[in-house]
C-alpha cells in the first residue's frame, strides 16, 4: 500500500532552467497539496488541487510557478527560470476527501538546489 | 488570517526527561489541530490530532489537549527516548469550506535527545 511518492528526491538546476517536481498521491486520493519548506523554516502552503482543478492557489508565487493534477498521472509542480531563492524542499500531501479532519499523508519531499 | 506559533528550538534533553513544546494558534472559526513529526531527511508524519475543544490527542506516549480558551495545543511526553529526536510541527487545518485539508504550520521545533 504505497504512500505519497515524490520524485526526484533531489534535483539540481542551474539558474534559468526549469524544474519539474512530480507527486503521485496515495491510491484513491484525489486531493493534492503542495508545500514549500525553506531552510530552518516551517512548511508554507502553495496550492491545493483536486483532479484537473486548482481549488486554492493563494500560496503560489504569481510568476514562474504553476501546478497541475491531470486526470491521469501524477501532479506536477513546475518552476520556470529558477533562481537561487527557489532552493527549498517541496512537499506534496494527499487526502481522501476535503474534510478538514481527514489526515493528509505527506511524501518525502523533493529537495531543489539552484546553483 | 490563520497562524501558528510554536516555541523555537533547538530543545536538548537527556533520555527519560519530560518534554513540552508550546504551540498557540490564531484562527477564525474552529480549526482542527495537529502535531506532525519530521525525522532527518524524511517527510512529515502525523503524530496526533484533535478536532474540537477539550479533545486530547495521543500517540506513542505524546499527548496534546485542544484548549480553546487559551488557543493552545501544547505537546508533551513524559519520558523521551533518543529515537524521539526530530523536528516537531504544530499545524491547524483551515475551517473554511473550500479549504479542504489545507494546513497552516508553525515554524517547527527541533528536539535532540541525548543518551
Amino acid at each position: 500500500n504505497a504512500g505519497v511518492m515524490q520524485n526526484p528526491r533531489h534535483l539540481v538546476r542551474r539558474r534559468g532552467q526549469e524544474a519539474r517536481l512530480r507527486c503521485s498521491p496515495v491510491k484513491g486520493h484525489s486531493h493534492v497539496y503542495w508545500y514549500r519548506q525553506l531552510p530552518e523554516e516551517g512548511l508554507k502552503f502553495m496550492v491545493y488541487l483536486q483532479k484537473e482543478n486548482i481549488i486554492d492557489e493563494s500560496g503560489m508565487p504569481k510568476e514562474r510557478f504553476s501546478a497541475e493534477f491531470p486526470k491521469e498521472g501524477p501532479s506536477i509542480l513546475r518552476i520556470q527560470q529558477v533562481v537561487r531563492g527557489d532552493s527549498a524542499a517541496y512537499f506534496c500531501a494527499s487526502s481522501l476527501d476535503r474534510n478538514m479532519n481527514t489526515e493528509a499523508f505527506f511524501g518525502q519531499g523533493t529537495r531543489l538546489t539552484v546553483v | 488570517g490563520n497562524s501558528v506559533t510554536q516555541m523555537e528550538g533547538p530543545v536538548t534533553l537527556s533520555e527519560e526527561a519530560f518534554l513540552t513544546i508550546n504551540c498557540t494558534y490564531t484562527a477564525t472559526g474552529y480549526p482542527s489541530l495537529f502535531w506532525y513529526v519530521q525525522y532527518p531527511g524524511e517527510g512529515l508524519q502525523l503524530l496526533l490530532k484533535a478536532t474540537k475543544a477539550d479533545d486530547k490527542g495521543s500517540n506513542k506516549g505524546f499527548e496534546a489537549t485542544y484548549r480553546k480558551e487559551t488557543t493552545s495545543f501544547h505537546l508533551e511526553k513524559g519520558s523521551v527516548q533518543v529515537s524521539d529526536s526530530a523536528v516537531y510541527f504544530c499545524a491547524l487545518s483551515d475551517p473554511g469550506k473550500a479549504a479542504g485539508n489545507k494546513l497552516t504550520f508553525g515554524g517547527g521545533t527541533r528536539v535532540l535527545v541525548k543518551p
